[in-house]
């Protein structure tokens, strides 16, 4: 299996909501991401995680809350948000977390905040 | 941190020809060089990379040069389909950034048929 699955699909929330994304990887990767992508431009790194610790937090507000329960999956966990936060919320996965093993993306969660 | 930049923003080219896209980069100490490509509504998707210890790579019609002393790097898409339109990203990799590929800002390249 060399897929990266993201549930939902489609989240529409209220800025007084909370809110989880979830991705799974069944791939050994040790190394999970999550990324933010606003139409038309690249991803926007906001966590890595290595073996299953959280080794990279990009100066993400704290109203985004990521865990990592176990190897295999990745949460992305919403409160409170602005309507500026939405946007296509990727994850992602690599072997390793060596920025030069490929990363395996998800489909992402559109994710729309009203 | 490094700095990527891709030129051009948009492309467009007739079935058939070519697409070449450039990004240059700051950090001399960046060693890996991937390529995604990104459809209408759909993941990114790694298509070519390259090394700083080659200088080409080839993959049927794509192929990646390098030129480490000019700090850039190129996308070449040959005989180009329809199917290939799509935004492609460059990005740059140092190996001290654990994990953190530094993109360039896209090329929507759109192929005629």
């Amino acid at each position: 299996d060399t897929e990266v699955t993201q549930t939902p699909k489609h989240l529409v929330m209220g800025m007084t909501n909370k809110k989880s994304l979830k991705c799974e990887q069944h791939m050994g990767h040790r190394a999970m991401y999550w990324y933010k992508q606003k139409a038309k431009k690249p991803p926007e790194l906001m966590f890595v995680y290595s073996y299953e610790k959280l080794s990279i937090n990009e100066s993400v507000p704290s109203r985004f809350s990521p865990e990592c329960p176990n190897s295999s999956l990745l949460n992305l966990h919403l409160h409170a948000l602005q309507p500026e936060d939405s946007a296509l919320y990727l994850c992602a996965s690599s072997q390793t977390d060596r920025g030069d093993y490929e990363q395996y993306f998800g489909p992402g969660t559109r994710l729309t905040v009203t | 941190g490094e700095n990527v930049e891709q030129h051009p923003s948009t492309l467009s080219v007739q079935e058939g020809d070519s697409a070449v896209i450039k990004c240059t980069y700051s950090d001399s100490a960046s060693n890996y060089f991937p390529w995604y490509k990104q459809e209408l509504g759909k993941r990114p998707q790694l298509i070519i990379d390259i090394r700083s210890n080659v200088g080409e790579k080839k993959d049927q019609r794509i192929a990646v040069t390098l030129n480490k002393t000019a700090k850039h790097f190129s996308l070449h898409i040959t005989e180009t389909q329809p199917e290939d339109s799509a935004v492609y990203f460059c990005a740059g990799y140092r190996g001290s950034t654990l994990g953190r590929l530094y993109f360039g800002r896209g090329t929507q390249l759109t192929v005629w048929p």
